[in-house]
């Protein structure tokens, strides 16, 4: 296992576009996080799964934010009609739920939008 | 709600030299885990050490160690030896236990090792 995958590593699109991120978390890992971070900031949470179901979601994440983990393994972050807000690195991480023990990140997808 | 906050935004430091990263939190729970996180420029976050809240020793790994102060909330974050490669976003960061063990991050501190 080469730890957590983020697909595209950059994305630079329009204002108003839509836009999907992927995360292949390691496989043994049954929680997965996402957290955006801006710069200067340390990374907010979003939201997070364990397994296939959402449990948490920030109220950073408006209603044109969704996340799913379909099957409890890979897992996509859309957000439509993007705003240059919205622009950040979003950050996947994933951990075995066994608290203190931290998690383990990806290398995160930085989002432009111009 | 819990918050981390670190009071350094930018520190530097000689190489083979030793410095300290400050971080405070704030909680009420009893239980709890304290970390520090790096991120090198452009790569992904890594641990660097963790802390149990219920353990009064304070956490070591190889030249970095940790000074945790339970009644103040004082996690400080101590590099011994400093190297090139240490250069990096340092983040400490809070997790309760149980629910949903997110982790809240504090806003970070930019270290810089110099030659």
């Amino acid at each position: 296992d080469t730890g957590v995958s983020q697909d595209p590593r950059h994305k630079i699109t329009k204002r108003g576009q839509n836009v999907t991120f992927r995360c292949d978390p390691i496989s043994e890992h049954n929680r997965l996080y996402w957290y955006r971070q801006t710069l200067g900031q340390g990374p907010e949470f979003l939201t997070y799964f364990q397994n296939e179901a959402q449990l948490e979601k920030s109220r950073l994440l408006s209603d044109r934010f969704s996340a799913e983990r379909p099957k409890g393994s890979f897992s996509t972050l859309e957000i439509q009609r993007t705003e240059q807000g919205d622009s950040a690195m979003y950050l996947c991480a994933s951990s075995t739920g066994q608290a203190g023990y931290g998690y383990t990140f990806g290398s995160g997808t930085r989002l432009t939008v111009v | 709600a819990q918050t981390v906050t670190q009071s350094q935004p930018e520190m530097s430091v000689q190489e083979a030299e030793t410095v300290t990263l400050s971080c405070t939190y704030d909680t009420s729970e009893n239980n709890y885990y304290l970390f520090w996180y790096k991120q090198p420029p452009s790569r992904q976050m890594i641990l660097v050490i963790r802390q149990e809240a219920y353990k009064q020793q304070n956490a070591t790994e190889n030249r970095f160690s940790v000074n945790f102060q339970k009644a103040a909330k004082s996690f400080s974050l101590k590099i011994s030896d400093s190297q090139l490669g240490d250069t990096a976003m340092y983040f400490c960061a809070f997790q309760t236990q149980g629910g949903s063990e997110k982790l809240v991050f504090g806003k970070g501190t930019k270290l810089t090792v110099n030659p």
